[in-house]
């Protein structure tokens, strides 16, 4: 079974500061994806970002950046030059490669995010 | 990216009645998945729509609560049936062509039973 978690109910940040939302993860699994999610208070899903658990880089999409460490089964989610649009709930997922649970989305918690101008 | 048209966005319900929710996919896709999200939580997965034939479900979801079809593989609907004020959630389906890549969702159906 997969586990997402994501400690961090609230953050805040100033506007064009950078913030880290914590995310780890636990699987027994080898081959994995994990991803981030923004959802807006209008309540859509929008797909911020995509690691691979054999990507040897650092997934990176304009503002955001994926920290990822293996070894520590973390995933976080830096955005850098925060903007007030950037507040919004954001959720950590992940799903095997294989087996019985391929392609199944498993949600974290989530983090408010509200950025303060 | 695909598109995803969900409808109805919102509704409102009397309790003891049903409601189908209805996904159309820009283009064919190999997997549809149905979510719900209680107030204030995060997403669950209800169950995966698979073009013709039962639909996987998670534990806890029943067919007989939450029917849902797939008759080809751009289309999907997810009932909810018999409601009760605990069915009062955001209902969300998601395709997937590429594993590799993100997910994409519907926008939605916000439902509220009284």
């Amino acid at each position: 079974a997969q586990k997402i978690t994501q400690t961090q109910p609230g953050m805040f940040v100033q506007e064009k500061e950078a913030v880290t939302l914590d995310c780890t993860y636990d699987t027994s699994d080898q081959s994995y994806g994990l991803f981030w999610y923004k959802q807006p208070s209008s309540g859509e899903m929008i797909f911020l970002i995509y690691q691979g658990s054999y990507d040897e880089q650092n997934a990176t999409e304009g503002r955001y950046s994926l920290n990822f460490q293996k070894a520590r089964k973390s995933a976080n989610l830096v955005i850098s030059a925060s903007q007030l649009g950037d507040s919004a709930m954001y959720f950590c997922a992940m799903r095997p490669t294989f087996g019985t649970s391929y392609g199944k989305l498993t949600f974290g918690q989530g983090t408010i995010l509200t950025v303060h101008p | 990216s695909a598109v995803i048209s969900q409808k109805p966005s919102r509704d409102i319900c009397q309790r003891g009645t049903s409601l189908t929710i209805q996904c159309q996919v820009d283009s064919q896709v190999t997997m549809m998945f149905w979510y719900r999200q209680q107030p204030g939580q995060s997403l669950t997965l209800i169950a995966t729509a698979n073009q013709g034939s039962e639909a996987t479900y998670e534990s806890g979801f029943v067919i007989d609560k939450f029917p849902i079809s797939r008759p080809n593989l751009t289309f999907s609907t997810l009932t909810v049936s018999n409601m009760s004020p605990e069915d009062s959630s955001i209902y969300l389906c998601s395709e997937v062509r590429r594993l590799n890549y993100g997910y994409t969702f519907g926008s939605g159906t916000r439902l509220t039973v009284v």
